[in-house]
């Protein structure tokens, strides 16, 4: 089955500066990778997803690329502030196999002031 | 829509009791995901469902573990028995299968003690 990993698990940056977390996954039939954001006591909410047919995508202060050859996806976040700081988690699923999602194990991000 | 909606959202039993967690999904969702989180194994998919059908249940621990989804709109994760390592919040998560974007309910924290 698809294995997703997610790197680094824990990311602490300067209010302001940029974050990037970096996923691979194994399965080169997947073709839907989502990002979730988790704040704490809360459910993951989606903040950004991407298709197998591109290769880049933003959405104001947040991007992501992702590289099918080498089967990896990244979340970049710019000038990062304090309510950025949560446990994002990347996805990886098949449309053929129901949208299975396959999470990573999750980046635990700290915005410091 | 009120989106994804579990109950209850907090369960404290026994060791040893039966245990059920139900689940409504988004109406039009034709995929439903029962998900488990902890701090140490993270998002684990336990099962999931494509059109009331269960499609791959190879995430569900043992045997104790069993899931089910009568009609369109309900779901239910039961445990019997409950045992200490249970406790974890379990998520329902339900996505329109042509989309793939998956919305989670609230969870629902579980303690067995």
């Amino acid at each position: 089955g698809e294995n997703v990993e997610q790197h680094p698990s824990t990311l602490s940056v300067q209010e302001g500066d940029s974050a990037v977390i970096k996923c691979t996954y194994s399965d080169s039939a997947s073709n839907y990778f989502p990002w979730y954001k988790q704040e704490l006591g809360k459910r993951p909410q989606l903040i950004i997803d991407i298709r197998s047919n591109v290769g880049e995508k933003k959405d104001q202060r947040i991007a992501v690329t992702l590289n099918k050859t080498a089967k990896h996806f990244s979340l970049h976040i710019t000038e990062t502030q304090p309510e950025d700081s949560a446990v994002y988690f990347c996805a990886a699923s098949i449309k053929a196999a129901g949208n299975k999602l396959t999470f990573g194990g999750g980046t635990r991000v700290l915005v410091k002031p | 829509d009120a989106g994804v909606i579990q109950s209850p959202r907090h369960e404290v039993t026994e060791m040893g009791q039966e245990v059920t967690l139900r689940c409504k999904p988004i109406s039009g969702h034709n995929s439903l995901f029962w998900y488990r989180q902890t701090m140490m194994r993270g998002l684990e998919l336990l099962i999931y469902f494509n059109n009331n059908v269960p499609i791959d249940d190879s995430g569900m621990p043992e045997d104790r573990f069993s899931a089910k989804m009568p009609n369109a709109s309900f779901s239910t994760l039961k445990i019997q028995p409950s045992e200490p390592r249970d406790s974890a919040v379990y998520f329902c998560a339900s996505s329109f299968g042509g989309l793939g974007e998956a919305f989670f309910g609230q969870g629902t924290r579980l303690t067995v003690v």
